[in-house]
């Protein structure tokens, strides 16, 4: 079965650094575009980035550029969304996305998703 | 950036009915668009793909259309399992929106 397992729930305090995780399995984790994608309470939702974990290239939504980190390590096929300095305003879930597989290269659609990873940030 | 609008933001409906969805680009998008189906609590689930291709495993009272800015997702009889939020996405080569969401609600 192909899945995205996202790791658990966080609870930080503003200006904590936090990196969650988004393992695949069921396919070939190196070939297929990981992305992240932002859901705020009761919002909808807002593409962060996107990554390859064949070679760890790393695109960003121009809003996020900066605010955020997206690697991979694909010898445990496993994707990464990092913080350096969270602020309040970083209270949301997040899910981890995989690339549609019928995506042409840069054209990147969602067919597979976790089941999001919730940070709350909060003093 | 390229601004996806739906309408309408909320759509009250009866198991049966007929649903209509539409999705606006700001500028053309081809037919670089998804649609997804969102329950509360859980992750976006995947339904048309390129404009009008249905995702394996969706039923096929789901269909979608459109091109360059105007799209439509339609369900033929909406069944209960199909009250949800629905958001389109588009995929062009420099950029991916989404819209900000249709909450389809028992009538």
């Amino acid at each position: 079965e192909m899945q995205l397992v996202q790791s658990g729930v966080e609870v930080k305090k503003p200006g904590e650094s936090l990196k969650i995780s988004c393992k695949g399995s069921g396919f070939s984790f190196t070939n297929y575009w990981i992305a992240w994608v932002r859901q705020k309470p009761g919002k909808g939702l807002e593409w962060m980035g996107i990554v390859y974990p064949g070679d760890s290239d790393a695109r960003y939504n121009p809003s996020f550029q900066g605010q955020v980190t997206i690697s991979a390590d694909k010898s445990i096929s496993t994707a990464y969304l990092q913080w350096s300095s969270l602020k309040a305003s970083d209270t949301a879930m997040y899910y981890c996305a995989r690339q549609g597989a019928a995506a042409p290269t840069g054209h990147w659609y969602f067919d597979l998703w976790g089941r999001g990873t919730l940070v709350t940030v909060s003093s | 950036d390229i601004q996806m609008t739906q309408s309408p933001s909320t759509l009250s409906a009866s198991v049966g009915d007929r649903v209509t969805i539409t999705c606006r680009a700001s500028q053309t998008i081809s037919n670089w668009l998804a649609w997804y189906q969102q329950k509360p609590g859980k992750a976006p689930k995947l339904l048309m793909y390129q404009a009008s291709r249905l995702e394996s495993g969706v039923p096929s009272r789901f269909s979608g259309s459109g091109y360059g800015t105007e799209f439509t997702l339609t369900i033929s009889s909406l069944q209960p399992d199909d009250f949800a939020t629905y958001y389109c996405q588009q995929y062009t080569s420099y950029s991916r929106t989404f819209g900000q969401g249709t909450k389809v609600e028992i009538k």
